[in-house]
């Protein structure tokens, strides 16, 4: 049973389409997020949910835009992708709020490469 | 705005001896730190955290240790194997932050 789970795992698309990267946890937890990490390994927060609300909220292009239908997922849509979108999106869990208080659960990565 | 660094962005070590990855912090506000593994292909897990009320603590076969006075978090691994051989990253959060800020990693390889 894998924790945190994100599809698909590899995505190759062209310059200007939309996609989607769907991701779903059955720890239970009420936080989830969604991190970049760029060609550099760089490791950058995007969004955070809470219980369906959104907490955090980076300096993310509105081309990005988060859908949490309920606490076990959140969804990442990407309009008109660009070639800089390119890296690959991790999806995480935590049990608590701020995250601080404890690890954060994460997915196994999806790449996303735009053409 | 402020960040987390390393000192390091790679490190070798012969198969058996300990290694330390170093990490710089910035912001003095920090309050809660952690260390992550990534292997290749995979995401990040957790290994070990440390609050600032402490300055040492220790796990199975690691060890982070806290300087709050210089801004400096380190990660011990006694007996390196070639399983450890991954990217390293620390991690920190304000007290009240949603936010855990990550620095930007450090390779470890593990020789046979």
């Amino acid at each position: 049973d894998t924790a945190v789970s994100q599809t698909p795992k590899y995505l190759v698309t062209q310059m200007g389409n939309d996609k989607s990267i769907k991701c779903e946890q059955n720890l239970g937890h009420d936080t989830m997020y969604w991190y970049k990490q760029d060609s550099k390994k760089f490791l950058k927060i995007m969004f955070s949910y809470n219980n369906k609300e959104l907490i955090i909220n980076e300096t993310v292009p509105n081309r990005f835009s988060p859908k949490s239908p309920d606490k076990a997922h959140l969804n990442l849509h990407i309009n008109s992708l660009e070639l800089g979108d390119s890296a690959v999106y991790f999806c995480a869990s935590s049990q608590a709020r701020p995250a601080h208080a404890g690890e954060l659960f994460f997915g196994e990565g999806s790449r996303l490469t735009v053409l | 705005g402020e960040s987390v660094g390393l000192h390091l962005p790679t490190l070798s070590v012969q198969e058996g001896d300990n290694s330390i990855i170093n990490c710089a912090y910035s912001n003095s506000a920090s309050d809660y730190f952690i260390w992550y593994k990534q292997e290749s292909g995979k995401g990040p897990q957790f290994i070990i955290d440390i609050r600032s009320n402490m300055d040492k603590r220790q796990g199975q076969r690691v060890t982070v240790l806290l300087n709050k006075t210089v801004k400096h978090l380190s990660l011990q691994i006694a007996a390196t194997q070639p399983g450890d051989s991954a990217v390293y990253f620390c991690a920190e959060s304000e007290g009240g932050s949603e936010k855990l800020v990550f620095g930007k990693g450090t390779k470890l390889t593990v020789n046979p």
